[in-house]
């Protein structure tokens, strides 16, 4: 079952933060984070495992809390180059990665 | 550039065809994954191979089929194809499987189904 992403999409100025959630009505074992911009291949930001540990990339962290089954990506004084999509993956221990359908990032001058 | 590779990058074909799609995973990279990423399914994992052997299993039609060879190189192969399976297929590998490992995606292949 696909984890639930929220909000779709987010408008934001350059040096803005934004936060993206991902749900599961499943218990994980696991939360991938990617970024996929329009024409290319996702790309690997952050992997998240069950203990709630808080992770980061740049300026970019993310969270897991493992009672709740969400994870929460925090994009921080965002950049015209953090525009793209970011998918959260779930995964429950059984190697299969279950991808929410997606936020849309923009980030303007 | 991830290091994965997949070829070729765009394929056109007819209905009740059948293809087969290329990857080629990161140097020393055991697993591969297969994803088919369409605009009403989003990314949906299909299938992986560990070391040459089918590990974990997605939504993958039995029209699908995939294998690792001991070069480590996969193919998908998709037969009496549809219209609906046009779609972009990615190809992934990762370093291994017993604890969840980033996966690197390559640049995809487009089929088009007409």
């Amino acid at each position: 079952q696909q984890p639930v992403q929220s909000p779709q999409a987010v408008i934001l100025r350059e040096g803005e933060d934004a936060v993206i959630n991902c749900s599961s009505s499943k218990a994980l074992y696991s939360v991938h984070w990617y970024r996929q911009k329009h024409g290319e291949a996702p790309v690997f930001l952050m992997i998240l495992l069950k203990g709630g540990e808080q992770k980061g990339h740049e300026k970019i962290s993310a969270s897991f809390n493992e009672k709740k089954q969400q994870s929460s990506l925090y994009l921080t004084a965002s950049q015209l180059s953090y525009s793209g999509t970011y998918f959260c993956g779930t995964e429950v221990g059984d190697y299969k990665l279950s991808f929410g359908a997606g936020t849309t990032v923009t980030v303007r001058a | 550039d991830s290091g994965v590779t997949q070829t070729p990058k765009h394929l056109i074909t007819a209905t009740g065809q059948r293809v087969t799609l290329r990857c080629s995973p990161r140097s020393g990279d055991l697993s591969v994954y297969w994803y088919q990423q369409s605009l009403d399914q989003g990314l949906q994992f299909l299938i992986q191979y560990y070391n040459g052997e089918e590990r974990a299993k997605g939504n993958i039609l039995e029209r699908f089929s995939a294998q690792q060879f001991p070069d480590l190189h996969s193919e998908l192969n998709l037969s009496s194809l549809e219209l609906g399976d046009s779609a972009l297929y990615f190809c992934a590998s990762s370093a291994g499987t017993e604890v969840p490992y980033e996966q690197y995606f390559g640049p995809g292949t487009r089929l088009t189904v007409t």
